[in-house]
């Protein structure tokens, strides 16, 4: 069965700095993976996904991750975060023989200090 | 308007009340689905309805039931709500499978406050 674990449940980090949020999955079968975002006293919205083809995947916001297979890692990274980035941000991986049930990790707090 | 559109947004209630909590979505996705969040424990599923005469248990089923009333409108019900259901729920649809790429639109929230 397919599981997630985001290493970090906050990460304070100062306005302008660079951020890598982790998360690694377990899965025997190939996956999707997928950022999302949650902004205070909002729902949840991607932030962006893998689905095949290159390993590093570019999203909203200045967002990217990169999908390391042998690593089962699929890390967040932001060079210059803002205090707008200020949020949750969710891991989520989906098998690819599962339909449609994806599993999320804990979530991280983000946590953008001017 | 949002897409995805859960009434009520907050509410509180007492112990062994009956609570329903409603999702409706414009986005005429066949699939919808149940989520709750607590602290730590990130999103679990738990129910979800691939069409209207589809209902099935996701993870956390235990104490919660659901009606898919037409393909617009998914409603989650707690029959005797229980403290421990204290949450922030959301309701989420996907696309079709094949043309489907799993990504989930939700909506913003019902935060459910049991006594």
């Amino acid at each position: 069965a397919q599981s997630v674990t985001q290493l970090d449940s906050q990460v304070p980090v100062f306005e302008e700095a660079p951020v890598e949020l982790r998360c690694n999955y377990s899965s025997s079968v190939s996956v999707y993976l997928f950022w999302y975002v949650q902004y205070p006293n909002q729902g949840l919205q991607l932030l962006l996904k893998y689905l095949s083809g290159s390993t590093l995947v570019k999203g909203i916001n200045g967002f990217e991750a990169e999908f390391n297979k042998s690593q089962t890692s699929f890390h967040l990274r932001k060079p210059s975060v803002h205090i707008s980035d200020t949020a949750e941000y969710f891991c989520a991986v989906r098998e690819n023989n599962a339909g449609n049930m994806l599993t999320f990790g804990g979530g991280t707090r983000l946590m953008v200090k001017p | 308007d949002a897409d995805v559109t859960q009434t009520p947004r907050n509410r509180i209630t007492k112990t062994g009340k009956r609570i329903m909590l409603e999702c409706s979505q414009t986005k005429g996705h066949d699939r919808m689905y149940w989520y709750r969040q607590d602290p730590g424990l990130g999103l679990r599923l738990i129910y979800y309805s691939f069409d209207v005469k589809d209902i099935n248990k996701g993870e956390i089923s235990d104490g919660y039931s659901v009606s898919r009333q037409a393909q617009a409108k998914f409603s989650l019900s707690l029959e005797s709500a229980i403290p421990n259901q204290t949450a922030l729920y959301f309701c989420a649809t996907s696309g079709l499978a094949g043309a489907d790429t799993g990504e989930l639109f939700f909506g913003e929230g019902s935060r459910l406050t049991v006594l």
